[in-house]
C-alpha cells in the first residue's frame, strides 16, 4: 500500500496567488481530513469528509480555503488568495471504519510545505 | 467539544530509562478514542497507539504503552527503555461523537545519549 499520497511537498508563491495541495488517500478509506499544522496554532482540523461529503468544515478559516473532493481517491484544498499568514505545513489523512472499531487511526500523509511571500 | 491538555511542552529522558508523557482530555461522550502519534524532525506523522474508552485493559504496542485512568480522565504514554530514535514531538489526541480528532499541543522528547 502506497499510503497517503500528497502534492506538491513544497510550494512557495507570492502573496494573492491561488494555491492548490491535493491528495490521495489510501484505498478503501472512507474518511478523508484534512490538517493545519503551525508553531503558533498547532495541529487544527480544517475539514473532513466521509464518503466524498462534507462533513464538517467549522474549521476552514475563511472563505478564501475551499475543499473537494470529486471522487473517493482524490482531494483537493484551494486557497485563494493566498496570504503570508497561510505558511504552514498542511497534512492530509485517511481512516476506516472496518474492522469493528469506533475509532480507527488517521493516517497521514507527508504533508505539503507552504510558504506564502 | 473535546479537549486535550499536554502539560509538558518538553521533556528529558536517559537512553534505555523509562518515560511517560502526560494527557489529560475532557468529552462529555461515554464513548470516545485516545491516539498518541509521534512527529520526527523529518515531518511526518506516525501512529503509535490507540485505547478505546471502554477497553478494560490499557493498550501495549512493543515499547509503548497507555496508563489509561478513566476517572482521572488521562491517557499518558509510556516509552519504555527510551532509544535515542525516540527523540521527536508527541501528540495525545482523542475522537468522540464521530471521526473528528482534537489533538494536544504536543510534548517534545529528547532523548540523551
Amino acid at each position: 500500500d502506497a499510503g497517503v499520497i500528497q502534492s506538491p511537498r513544497h510550494e512557495v508563491t507570492e502573496m494573492g496567488q491561488e494555491v492548490t495541495l491535493r491528495c490521495k488517500p489510501i484505498s478503501g478509506h472512507d474518511y478523508l481530513f484534512w490538517y493545519r499544522q503551525t508553531m503558533m496554532r498547532g495541529l487544527e482540523l480544517l475539514i473532513y469528509f466521509n464518503n466524498n461529503v462534507p462533513i464538517d468544515d467549522s474549521g476552514m478559516p475563511e472563505d478564501r480555503f475551499s475543499a473537494k473532493m470529486p471522487n473517493a481517491s482524490f482531494s483537493t484544498l484551494k486557497i485563494q488568495p493566498s496570504e503570508p499568514r497561510d505558511s504552514a505545513v498542511y497534512f492530509c489523512a485517511s481512516t476506516g471504519t472496518s474492522g469493528g472499531s469506533s475509532y480507527n487511526e488517521q493516517f497521514f500523509g507527508p504533508g505539503t510545505r507552504l510558504t506564502v511571500l | 467539544a473535546q479537549k486535550i491538555t499536554q502539560t509538558q511542552p518538553g521533556m528529558f529522558v536517559q537512553e534505555k530509562e523509562a518515560v511517560t508523557l502526560d494527557c489529560t482530555y475532557d468529552t462529555s461522550d461515554p464513548s470516545y478514542g485516545l491516539f498518541w502519534y509521534k512527529q520526527p524532525s523529518s515531518g511526518e506523522m506516525i501512529f503509535l497507539i490507540y485505547q478505546g474508552s471502554y477497553d478494560q485493559q490499557n493498550a501495549t504496542e512493543g515499547r509503548y504503552s497507555l496508563n489509561f485512568q478513566k476517572a482521572r480522565k488521562s491517557a499518558n504514554l509510556v516509552i519504555s527503555a527510551s532509544q535515542l530514535g525516540d527523540s521527536a514531538m508527541y501528540f495525545c489526541a482523542i475522537a468522540a461523537g464521530g471521526q473528528n480528532f482534537v489533538f494536544g499541543p504536543g510534548t517534545r522528547l529528547s532523548v540523551l545519549p
